[in-house]
């Protein structure tokens, strides 16, 4: 059975950085990933988007190995604020978009 | 970037009533809105999606009699919750996709209202 799986949590130290990978081993072959940040009782908040290789914008890096599989959600140097539920989205390859089981990031001082 | 809108934030009902949800684009149209369900502690689960002037389409196992979704404008997106009971109470998500305001180089980024708890008394 397909799946998107992330780690349930992970605990971090401001400062520090957070690699948070998801699985994602049915991705189709023509979609992008994305990732999402979601505080409680709030809609998810766009991170960042790949196809391939390495991507990176002001607030992340996105990696994500040749053969699609898996991507990796890199936050550089986090802070409290960081704290929060991460979900990387994918499109299956029935062309289903799913949500990852999302990792619970806890940053502490 | 974009903003989508969503109310109300929060709706209590008694068993048996009716909820409506909005969604709005805000600053874009939208033609494809996505309505979303998320329980506690879980990830979110794709309801249904919402096309503007005809009918949503609507993920394995969600009731179209139960949610019912109307996409009437290029912004705006309703999804009202018939006959409530209380194993309907969760937290609803809508998101549209603007094509338009995607940062250089990303592709059909879904943009999310703040969501609405439904409790269901």
């Amino acid at each position: 059975l397909a799946k998107t799986t992330q780690p349930i949590s992970m605990d971090s130290y401001e400062g520090q950085e957070v690699n948070i990978t998801c699985s994602h081993n049915n991705i189709a072959t023509n979609d992008y990933i994305t990732w999402y940040q979601q505080f409680p009782s709030q809609g998810p908040r766009f991170i960042i988007q790949g196809y391939k290789t390495k991507v990176t914008n002001e607030v992340a890096s996105l990696f994500i190995p040749a053969d699609r599989k898996s991507s990796t959600l890199s936050l550089p140097r986090v802070s409290l604020s960081d704290t929060a539920v991460y979900y990387c989205l994918v499109k299956w390859g029935f062309q289903k978009l799913v949500f990852g089981t999302g990792t619970r990031l806890l940053v502490s001082p | 970037g974009a903003v989508v809108s969503q109310h109300p934030s929060r709706v209590i009902c008694k068993s048996g009533t009716s909820v409506k949800i909005e969604c709005r684009s805000l600053d874009f149209q939208a033609t494809t809105m996505f309505w979303y369900r998320q329980f506690p502690k879980q990830s979110l689960m794709l309801m249904a999606t919402s096309n503007e002037g005809s009918k949503a389409t609507y993920e394995q196992g969600v009731e179209k009699d139960k949610f019912l979704i109307n996409h009437a404008s290029l912004t705006l997106s309703t999804l009202t919750v018939t006959s409530a009971h209380p194993e309907d109470s969760s937290f609803y998500i809508c998101s549209a996709r603007d094509p338009t305001s995607a940062p250089r180089g990303a592709k059909n980024i879904q943009y999310f209202g703040a969501g609405t708890r439904l409790s269901v008394l």
